[in-house]
């Protein structure tokens, strides 16, 4: 009965290379969010979802796409893959309005090498 | 731009001693604010959230306070247990917004 879940867990590929990173709540909220945990594991936002509409974007490459098929899910892909890239993302979700705390996600360890 | 600080970055205590984590965050003007929990290699663990209209919150043996107006929160642990040892986040809301800002965390090891 996972609240937010992430697969997968663990990720090891080649520079240059696209993946994806898929993110589903059952908790029925309105909201997900990506966060990335650098190797200083300092978490910071990159995007946020509301019932499928983009509401943050923050300075991203453009290599990073979110895509959400509906409100329960919110996917990560990353297109040629750099070095750079490797960290923990976490995906989140609350409630609309900012007022609710937010689930986290166990997170993916994104290795790139 | 809000900024969230945390200090000390790195505890050390014996078990059995109540101990306070600090965070402190530079715009008053937040919705709520939240304290995670970390284990290595794990996900974040929720454990208390203040509304921003709210003073505190407690559960079990942590209580956590929020000064807003003085941009500062505290974490209490009561009677600290070497399952405690993690990091712990500060994390606060944006009014305005839905972004969750975090701390760079403290991270606490209790030892037996």
């Amino acid at each position: 009965d996972t609240a937010v879940s992430q697969t997968p867990k663990y990720l090891v590929t080649q520079m240059g290379n696209d993946k994806s990173i898929k993110c589903e709540q059952n908790l029925g909220h309105d909201t997900m969010y990506w966060y990335k945990q650098d190797s200083k594991k300092f978490l910071k936002i990159m995007f946020s979802y509301n019932n499928k509409e983009l509401i943050i974007n923050e300075t991203v490459p453009n290599r990073f796409s979110p895509k959400s098929p509906d409100k329960a899910h919110l996917n990560l892909h990353i297109n040629s893959l750099e070095l750079g890239d490797s960290a923990v993302y976490f995906c989140a979700s609350s409630r609309a309005g900012g007022n609710y705390g937010y689930t986290f996600g166990s997170g993916t360890r994104l290795t790139v090498v | 731009k809000q900024e969230v600080t945390q200090i000390p970055a790195a505890l050390s205590v014996p078990e059995g001693e109540n101990l306070v984590l600090n965070c402190s965050f530079t715009d008053s003007a937040i919705y709520n604010l939240q304290w995670f929990r970390q284990d290595p290699g794990k996900g974040l663990t929720s454990l208390l959230l203040i509304q921003s209209s709210q003073r505190e919150q407690t559960s079990g043996r942590l209580n956590a306070s929020l000064d807003k107006s003085s941009g500062r929160s505290t974490l209490y642990i009561a009677a600290s247990q070497p399952g405690d040892s993690a990091t712990y986040l500060c994390a606060v809301v944006q009014g305005g917004s839905e972004k969750l800002v975090f701390g760079k965390g403290t991270k606490l090891t209790v030892n037996p």
